[in-house]
């Protein structure tokens, strides 16, 4: 049960759009639609902001989206905004009832 | 309202126990099975197993089998997880996390966290 790899740092200027990676394998990512990224700020408990590799809940903005080719799923944030500055980690189910994390990106907002 | 209430902070000694609870409210327990995190200082998260809440059968991360133990009282919406032979990196914030649903594979509710301090 490796960790999912993720760059740990993003950032682009408000109003701009800012993708971040999280590459697994097949066995993860690649195997399987249940890919989910989640947003931290310092201090604070994680918050769901995709779950099934492109689905929102209630409440999240839609300038945040998902997608995954292969065994790398990818999380979008447009429009960029003071309040995205955070860390975000993607999560995926990797069989047997188990899960993995990526290692987390910084995303800062210049 | 829906939450998930963790126990407050813990120091223990190097190769002592410990045992973090997380109490439910809002929501059926038994309905949602219960997953643990942890986070040490400055690092990611991990994922380190879960227990279904109705049932009381366990997962376990490869890394924790044979050193954790996920637990639930479902008289009073709480679940636990205790973990031995603390080492100094133990040292994290431990989250229960929700797990969206029996078909779902996401957590869409977090504990606040509980810091957990592996210090002779």
């Amino acid at each position: 049960q490796s960790a999912l790899t993720q760059p740990p740092s993003a950032s682009g200027s408000p109003g701009q759009s800012v993708t971040i990676s999280c590459t697994g394998t097949s066995s993860d990512v690649g195997g399987y639609k249940f890919v989910s990224w989640y947003q931290q700020h310092p201090g604070k408990a994680p918050k769901l902001m995709i779950f099934e590799v492109n689905e929102r809940p209630s409440g999240v903005p839609d300038r945040f989206s998902g997608s995954k080719s292969g065994n790398t799923a990818s999380l979008t944030v447009s429009g960029l905004q003071a309040e995205d500055e955070a860390d975000y980690y993607c999560s995926s189910y990797a069989g047997r009832n188990t899960w993995v994390f990526g290692g987390g990106t910084k995303l800062t907002v210049l | 309202q829906v939450q998930l209430v963790q126990s407050g902070a813990e120091v223990k000694n190097p190769g002592a126990s410990v045992k973090v609870s997380c109490k439910a409210s809002g929501y059926t327990f038994t309905d949602f099975y219960t997953h643990w995190v942890r986070q040490a200082p400055g690092q990611g998260l991990e994922w380190m197993g879960c227990i279904n809440s109705k049932s009381g059968g366990t997962d376990y991360a490869q890394k924790f089998q044979g050193r954790v133990t996920m637990t639930r009282d479902t008289s009073i919406s709480t679940a636990y997880m205790e973990l031995s032979s603390l080492g100094s990196d133990d040292t994290a914030v431990y989250y229960c996390a929700r797990r969206g649903g029996q078909y779902l594979f996401h957590f869409d509710m977090w504990g606040q966290g509980t810091m957990v301090t592996v210090s002779s």
